[in-house]
C-alpha cells in the first residue's frame, strides 16, 4: 500500500521557468511533509517542509503548497535553475512515527 | 566528519554470503533510521532507533536482516544469507529531534550487489 505517491517519474522544464512538482497522500494522520533533493551518488538532502496547520510555505525559489482536502502537495521552484536537476522525492509522517517517502521525481532543467 | 558517515560504500557479494553495512550518524543525534532504495523505487523504510527505546523494526523485509545501535551512535545493519533482491543503496539517516518533525540528515549509502 503505497501511502505517500508522486505519479510522475520525471519531469522536463526550462530554465526560468516554474517546476512543479506534485505529491498525493493517503493517510489522513499525516501532519507533516518534506522535502529532499538527491543528486547522483549522493545521500538526500533536506529542501523544504510545511506543517498540517498551514497551507503554504516558502524558502527562496522553493515553495511547498498544501491541500489537505485533497490530500495533495505540491513543490514549486520559481525560476528553475540547472542546477536543480535531481531526483525530488516528497514524505510524510505522523507525529512520533517514521518518515513514508513517495517514488521520487527525476527533474531536468533544460539550459 | 559533520556528515552522517556510511561504509562501505560499495560492496559486492555472491548469493548467499552474510554483509554488515556500517553507520555513524551525526553526533548528538539520537534518531537513526535505515532505509533503502531500490532501482526505481523509492525510499523503503527498514528500522528505526530513537535513544534506548526499543527499535521499530516493522520495515525489515525477512528475518535475514537486523540492526544493532551501540552505545546509541554507531548502527550495523546485517544481512543473512543474501539474495539478489536485497541489492539496493542502504542509507542511514539520523536526526537530531524524536519522530519526523526534524530534518533528516541521510548518508551517501551503502550500493549493495549481490550476485
Amino acid at each position: 500500500d503505497q501511502q505517500v505517491k508522486q505519479n510522475s517519474p520525471s519531469l522536463s522544464v526550462q530554465e526560468g521557468r516554474i517546476s512543479i512538482l506534485n505529491c498525493d497522500y493517503t493517510n489522513s494522520m499525516f501532519d507533516y511533509f518534506l522535502w529532499y533533493k538527491k543528486y547522483p551518488a549522493e545521500g538526500p538532502t533536506f529542501l523544504i517542509s510545511i506543517s498540517s496547520i498551514k497551507d503554504k510555505n516558502e524558502d527562496g525559489r522553493f515553495t511547498v503548497f498544501l491541500n489537505k482536502s485533497a490530500k495533495h502537495l505540491s513543490l514549486h521552484i520559481v525560476p528553475s535553475q540547472p542546477g536543480d536537476s535531481a531526483v525530488y522525492f516528497c514524505a510524510a509522517s505522523d507525529r512520533g512515527s517514521r518518515l513514508t517517502f513517495g517514488e521520487g521525481t527525476q527533474l531536468t532543467v533544460n539550459p | 566528519g559533520a556528515g552522517v558517515s556510511q561504509s562501505p560504500s560499495n560492496k559486492v557479494t555472491e548469493k548467499g554470503k552474510d554483509v554488515e553495512l556500517r553507520c555513524d550518524p551525526i553526533s548528538g543525534h539520537t534518531a537513526l533510521y535505515w532505509y533503502r532504495q531500490s532501482l526505481g523505487q523509492g525510499l523503503e523504510f527498514l528500522i528505526y532507533f530513537q535513544g534506548n527505546s526499543a527499535p521499530d523494526k516493522s520495515g525489515l523485509p525477512s528475518d535475514r536482516f537486523s540492526a544493532e545501535r551501540t552505545g546509541g551512535s554507531v548502527s550495523t545493519l546485517t544481512i543473512q544469507r543474501t539474495q539478489q533482491e536485497d541489492s539496493a543503496v542502504y542509507l542511514c539517516v539520523s536526526s537530531k529531534t524524536p519522530g519526523n518533525t526534524g530534518e533528516l540528515f541521510f548518508g551517501e549509502g551503502s550500493r549493495l550487489t549481490v550476485l
